[in-house]
């Protein structure tokens, strides 16, 4: 079965660092791009970025540009999603989803259980 | 880069039809989009994607219940013989040059 599976709530004050990770299982993991999506309380979707684990491609949302960093570890099978320094307005769920590769392109078709960071002095 | 627009509420009886449209932004009339419905509490769930011709590809377990159509800009989802479980927030997606992804704002759907 594929899955994805992300890791546990976290509480952080503002100025702290944190890195938030996403496992693939049941499939190739660097042959698939896994992307970012935050949202925040009551709000919808917003992508973030994106990370092919294969070569380690990375794209951005301009919104998200110099915020976060994407990162992925082959040989664990994960991605991250890294904050240096949080804000209150970090607060949020953020899901890691994975979409195939293909010359047209294709969504996401596989949602991780999403992660919630609360960001809070 | 595209935009979706989607109306933020829909409602329909139970045991009824619904039809949620998501519209894609001149320029991007032509775009592959996704349907994706978040239950309550719960991760967003992939539904199906939908070209531009009206076909679809519906994703591992999704009800016959669920199916979609396309006329010109507009991307829907129709849901027949609505059920409880079937109140939930459904967000279109699309994607420009093959990563970059853009999602609707939702469409809250109550089933009555």
């Amino acid at each position: 079965e594929v899955q994805l599976v992300q890791s546990g709530a976290e509480v952080k004050k503002p100025g702290e660092s944190l890195k938030i990770s996403c496992k693939g299982s049941g499939y190739s993991f660097p042959n698939y791009w896994i992307g970012w999506v935050r949202q925040m309380p009551g709000k919808g979707l917003e992508w973030m970025g994106i990370i092919y684990p294969g070569d380690s491609e990375t794209k951005y949302s301009p919104s998200f540009q110099g915020q976060v960093t994407i990162s992925a570890d082959r040989s664990t099978s994960t991605a991250y999603l890294h904050w240096i320094s949080l804000k209150a307005s970090d607060t949020a769920m953020y899901y890691c989803a994975r979409r195939r590769v293909t010359e047209v392109g294709d969504p996401f078709t596989v949602w991780g259980q999403g992660t919630v960071v609360t960001v809070s002095s | 880069q595209p935009v979706l627009t989607q109306s933020s509420s829909a409602s329909a009886s139970l045991g009824s039809s619904v039809k949620l449209t998501c519209t894609l932004s001149s320029g991007h009339t032509t775009y592959i989009i996704a349907w994706h419905q978040q239950q309550p509490g719960k991760a967003p769930r992939y539904l199906m994607k939908l070209e531009s011709s009206g076909t679809y590809n519906k994703g591992s377990g999704v009800p016959d219940r669920f199916s979609g159509s396309s006329s010109g800009p507009e991307r829907h989802l129709t849901i027949s013989n609505l059920q409880s479980e079937d109140e939930a927030e459904y967000y279109c997606e699309t994607w420009d040059s093959n990563t970059h992804v853009v999602f609707g704002g939702g469409t809250k759907l109550t089933v009555l």
